[in-house]
């Protein structure tokens, strides 16, 4: 089945860094979304990416659609402790309405 | 506006019972997906539904099923569970309006099979 790459794993911050995670995949998406976890919740809508190129922002966050709709990425910036979670993007394939394929996730942790 | 909502939020069964789950989609939103997040497999689309109807179906066999009702809330059911079964379930509502593809999740429900 369909795939999405997602790096890296994982990642330890300390609060004021940038953190930056990407996923990229053989399928052209159409929409590219964002979410973030935590523990014994549902994923949280983070960022809606819908264009080709199209960089859009929420606050520290900022991700983009990648030119050739293959891969996309998000941005935190001056990250703060309550970031901590897991952060999965999602990717929609044309024609496939309610069907978002995931990558496997980045844990962001915090620098002991 | 009221989010996502499931119900129940944790399930315990034994091998070869059945499970049916519930998910009531935020006001004004009509399609309706579920997905089954294990730490081996990540999150995995199980199916979705639209105006009653079943859309689009992930890779998952015949014991996995659902419905949407007219009021647009889902339910999922699973026929003789498997210890494999065991895993966070996931619904999502999304308005699915022209190019809007935004789903929103609920908490999901924690089942457990022994």
């Amino acid at each position: 089945g369909q795939q999405l790459n997602q790096s890296p794993q994982s990642m330890f911050i300390q609060e004021g860094e940038d953190v930056s995670m990407n996923c990229t995949s053989s399928s052209i998406f159409n929409t590219w979304l964002w979410y973030k976890q935590d523990p014994g919740e549902g994923p949280v809508l983070l960022i809606a990416l819908y264009k080709a190129g199209e960089l859009t922002s929420n606050g520290r966050l900022t991700a983009q659609f990648g030119i050739t709709r293959k891969d996309s990425f998000l941005n935190i910036s001056a990250s703060i402790p309550s970031d901590v979670g897991i952060y999965f993007c999602a990717g929609q394939l044309r024609g496939s309405q309610g069907n978002l394929i995931f990558g496997k996730g980045t844990k962001l942790s915090v620098k002991p | 506006k009221a989010g996502v909502t499931q119900t129940p939020r944790y399930l315990i069964k034994t091998r070869g019972q059945q499970v049916t789950l519930s998910c009531s989609p935020i006001s004004g939103h009509r399609s309706v997906s579920w997905y089954q997040q294990t730490p081996g497999q990540g999150l995995q689309f199980l199916f979705e539904y639209f105006s009653e109807t079943q859309r689009n179906k992930g890779n998952f066999p015949g014991r996995f099923s659902g419905r949407q009702f007219s009021n647009s809330r889902s339910e999922m059911n699973v026929s003789t569970l498997e210890l494999g079964d065991s895993a966070l379930y996931l619904c999502a509502s999304s308005l699915d309006r022209g190019a809007n593809n935004e789903q929103f999740f609920g908490p999901g429900t924690r089942l457990t099979v022994l």
